[in-house]
């Protein structure tokens, strides 16, 4: 089984600071996958990146796949009240069935 | 409206008492799973599917079974429901997947909370 280690497992801030959020393994991924979970709802697929030194921005979110393929982070600029939530990276293995979630980061974002 | 449901949302039930959980989706995908979540423990696999009549097991498929008859439908049964099977199910679904991974993306369903007492 692959383990994803997510960090900081809270996080909690006020509006308009700046945060990061980790996600690192030992093993090389073909792709990895951020998503966001509300309250009561399931995850929402946030971002896919494929290639080792991917930069992918979404609005305020900027997300980035390490060199080696092995590690991800998620940047968040000036945050909102709403994107408080659990954010969540997966991963799947090589034959693309079998796939491994993070433990994920719960996010309080403060007015 | 593309989507997975599940039913029921809610179950609460008693040790023993054999129950489904079913899941539908209406996005042709090929591959579905479900899943289970736990407070501190994140979405842990219990079975997956890569296509009809097409089924393996996840990290913890231990007193679950699940069957693929039709592609849109991957119903979860618990054969003889325990306390620690109380948790929060998912259902998802994607594309069989693509080159360079792309077409991974899973769809997931609301949730069904089940306790077992």
């Amino acid at each position: 089984t692959q383990l994803l280690e997510q960090s900081p497992q809270f996080l909690s801030i006020q509006e308009g600071e700046n945060l990061t959020v980790y996600c690192n393994s030992s093993s090389v991924f073909s792709s990895l996958q951020w998503y966001r979970q509300e309250p009561g709802e399931g995850p929402v697929l946030l971002v896919t990146v494929v290639t080792g030194g991917e930069v992918k921005k979404l609005k305020r979110l900027t997300f980035q796949f390490g060199d080696a393929r092995k590690d991800s982070s998620l940047h968040i600029t000036a945050a909102q009240p709403g994107d408080t939530g659990l954010y969540l990276c997966a991963a799947f293995n090589t034959n693309a069935g079998k796939s491994t979630f993070g433990d994920g980061t719960t996010l309080t974002v403060k007015p | 409206e593309a989507q997975v449901t599940q039913n029921p949302r809610y179950l609460i039930t008693v040790t023993g008492k054999k129950l489904t959980v079913t899941c539908s989706q209406n996005m042709n995908h090929e591959y579905m799973s479900w899943y289970r979540q736990d407070p501190g423990l994140g979405l842990r696999q219990i079975y997956y599917s890569m296509n009809v009549e097409v089924t393996d097991k996840g990290d913890v498929p231990e007193g679950y079974k699940v069957s693929r008859k039709e592609k849109r439908n991957f119903p979860l049964i618990l054969e003889s429901p325990s306390p620690n099977q109380t948790s929060l199910y998912f259902c998802a679904s994607r594309l069989r997947g693509g080159q360079g991974g792309v077409g991974y993306e899973q769809y997931f369903g609301p949730g069904t909370r089940l306790t077992v007492t």
